[in-house]
């Protein structure tokens, strides 16, 4: 079962512009990771926030995460074509397991 | 290019058979993971191993199964296909002596079509 939700689901701007989404999710956990996912391929790792921090960023990307509301959210500055892809957050419980449980997604087009 | 490899890339099968399909984790890792994601969906967890066990399961019924070798390399099989079975399926690895970064390398995915 899905662990939450993204918001938007779907997310449509001009290149250049900022990208902001969201990521609920309904347990405790020891970690939030964020997915890039392109056109239906593998995912790929962008970053990583544990339980015990409010905020990381890496590069363009800025993360944050309230564990009083379980909520998430991602930010992409300054947006550029190659950027257009679906971004998946997924939560991870610790316990010695790597399983990850995803949200639906949001789909972001980034338009030149 | 994550080093995971997955093959096929692309299978079509009936409804009723029985399919594998294969992942060459990245080196150095010795976890899997295998992820199903329906069209449309996040993937979901269908089952993890270490080691060569199993070490955690998804909401899958049994005719899901999977095997992990020496190597590292693994599969998974699927019997008694049903058309719900059609998605992409992703394997990812993990170095579990690396507890504290827990990330997951995906690999590319074999999508599956079920007739």
């Amino acid at each position: 079962s899905q662990q939450g939700e993204e918001d938007p689901q779907a997310l449509s701007i001009q290149e250049g512009e900022n990208a902001t989404m969201n990521c609920s999710y309904k347990t405790s956990i020891n970690n939030l990771q964020w997915y890039r996912q392109n056109s239906g391929r593998g995912l790929v790792h962008l970053i990583l926030i544990r339980s015990n921090e409010r905020e990381k960023h890496s590069g363009r990307l800025r993360v944050t995460l309230d564990t009083s509301k379980k909520s998430s959210s991602l930010l992409i500055t300054a947006s550029r074509a190659a950027d257009t892809a679906s971004y998946f957050c997924a939560t991870n419980s610790g316990a010695g397991s790597y399983q990850l449980t995803f949200g639906k997604g949001t789909k972001l087009s980034v338009i030149p | 290019e994550t080093g995971v490899t997955q093959s096929p890339t692309h299978l079509i099968k009936t409804r009723g058979q029985q399919v594998t399909l294969r992942c060459s984790s990245q080196s150095g890792h010795n976890t899997v993971s295998w992820y199903q994601q329906a069209l449309g969906q996040g993937p979901q967890f269908i089952f993890q191993y270490y080691r060569e066990e199993e070490n955690g399961r998804g909401n899958f019924p049994p005719r899901f199964s999977g095997l992990q070798f020496p190597n590292y390399s693994s599969e998974l099989n699927v019997n008694a296909l049903e058309l719900d079975d059609s998605a992409l399926y992703l394997c990812a690895s993990s170095p579990a002596d690396r507890p504290l970064f827990p990330e997951q390398y995906f690999g590319p995915g074999t999508r599956l079509t079920v007739t």
